[in-house]
């Protein structure tokens, strides 16, 4: 089965970049995404990068994917108190992208 | 874009009731919806994957015939909690692949509280 792995907690002084990791195990994954939890609330994705791209960039956010090591970042740049959330990773399994997802991380912004 | 509704937000029922939850996909047809559940302070764990026609597929422990999934429309899928216990209190959210394919947009989600 997958299994997708990031670390827990994460915290940032406001202004700095944010670098969230994510490793899986499954290398069939054609798309893989980033959602952002509020609290109380429910999921907003992020971002998603094809698994033939190394980059993707998106205004703040920079997706970095290495596949050989089934690697994925997700960079927040100049981070604000705002983002403060809980950050999934999560990677389709099988034909139907039904998503597994990571543990989360939650991610501090302090002034 | 693409927008998965869900409903209600928020529910309160008590012990040994049921309870039904709403996904709908607002503009686009989905064929496919699946429904998670997630515990406080825990990730994402996948329940089941609703067809449109067809009977829902489970992942390994969920009691299919205490979670009852209807996919009865392209654009409706709901979840019944059948005989609600207090270690059902937890946040369902639903999720569909838009028309493209590519993309996987959830809900907003319901928190549930047995009492």
């Amino acid at each position: 089965g997958e299994d997708v792995e990031q670390s827990l907690f994460l915290s940032v002084r406001e202004g700095d970049s944010s670098v969230i990791n994510c490793t899986y195990t499954d290398s069939s994954s054609t798309y893989l995404y980033w959602y952002k939890q509020e609290p109380g609330a429910g999921l907003q994705l992020l971002t998603y990068i094809f698994s033939n791209m190394d980059m993707k960039q998106d205004q703040r956010l920079t997706v970095l994917l290495n596949k050989k090591d089934k690697h994925l970042s997700l960079r927040i740049a100049d981070t604000q108190t705002g983002d403060s959330a809980i950050y999934f990773c999560a990677v389709p399994r099988g034909g139907y992208n039904k998503l597994i997802f990571g543990a989360g991380t939650r991610l501090a912004v302090h002034p | 874009g693409a927008v998965v509704s869900q409903h209600p937000s928020r529910v309160i029922c008590k012990s040994g009731t049921s309870v039904k939850i709403e996904c709908r996909s607002l503009d686009f047809q989905a064929t496919t919806m699946f429904w998670y559940r997630q515990f406080p302070k825990q990730s994402l764990m996948l329940m089941a994957t609703s067809n449109e026609g067809s009977k829902a597929t489970y992942e390994q422990g969920v009691e299919k015939d205490k979670f009852l999934i209807n996919h009865a429309s392209l654009t409706l899928s709901t979840l019944t909690v059948t005989s609600a216990h207090p270690e059902d209190s937890s946040f369902y959210i639903c999720s569909s692949l838009d028309s493209s394919g590519n993309t996987i947009y959830f809900g907003e989600g319901s928190w549930l509280t047995v009492v």
